[in-house]
């Protein structure tokens, strides 16, 4: 069974720009959350998508957004970037979206923003 | 609110030597679940194992073992004859029943180990 798959590995944007990243979970998981991984702040979480709904968020600005397809497939996308959004950008999926359901994540998207 | 400490920032060990990471937890909720990841330097985060909070069962697989202890809030994991292969950041991480949610967990800062021959 594939993994959870996230696209692209790494990006380079300027401030100011908007980025897009991609992520599929393991076929037949439902939920997906996005995390956001930084020296400083560590892993944070910003929000979860199950069934093409958004059902959780974070503590980030309306910069960050999301969206989950019918197929399950997520996007993230960043807004007006900024230097602190550098990070790198973890997809996760669950396959019942519950509190004792493990979280199984991609390689990440490195974004660095100059 | 809930909160994940794992006060070991990094250890060196060197191959074959045993090694513990800590990790403390705080919650208010009755019905918590406990997790251990391993993040090697590709980035993915693998998870290595769960634990029901309503079982305190010490597990082992391998060489790895972890010990749940309730009473100290404590789930700390164990590498036997450590392998340069187990050299990674480890997180340990809460998820609260009371969330509804998988994806609200919450993560410690993270062990980095480094095993040398």
């Amino acid at each position: 069974k594939a993994g959870v798959t996230q696209t692209p590995r790494y990006l380079i944007k300027t401030r100011g720009q908007q980025v897009t990243l991609s992520c599929s979970p393991i076929s037949g998981h439902r939920s997906v959350s996005w995390y956001q991984q930084t020296p400083g702040q560590g892993l944070q979480f910003l929000f979860e998508y199950f069934s093409e709904t958004q059902r959780n968020k974070g503590n980030f600005p309306g910069r960050f957004s999301g969206r989950q397809f019918s197929n399950s497939r997520s996007e993230m996308n960043v807004s007006t970037l900024e230097l602190g959004d550098s990070a790198l950008y973890l997809c996760a999926s669950s396959l019942t979206g519950k509190p004792n359901s493990p979280l199984h994540f991609g390689n990440g998207t490195r974004l660095t923003v100059t | 609110a809930q909160k994940v400490t794992q006060a070991q920032t990094e250890i060196s060990v060197v191959e074959k030597e045993d090694v513990t990471l800590d990790c403390v937890y705080e919650t208010r909720d009755t019905t918590y679940y406990l997790f251990w990841y391993k993040q090697p330097p590709s980035g993915e985060l693998v998870f290595l194992i769960r634990r029901n909070s309503f079982d305190e069962q010490n597990e082992i697989s391998g060489r790895y073992s972890w010990n749940f202890q309730k009473s100290t809030s404590s789930f700390n994991f164990t590498i036997t004859a450590s392998q340069v292969v187990d050299s990674a950041v480890y997180f340990c991480a809460l998820s609260e029943a009371n969330t509804g949610t998988a994806s609200k967990l919450t993560f410690g800062t993270g062990t980095r180990l480094q095993v040398t021959l």
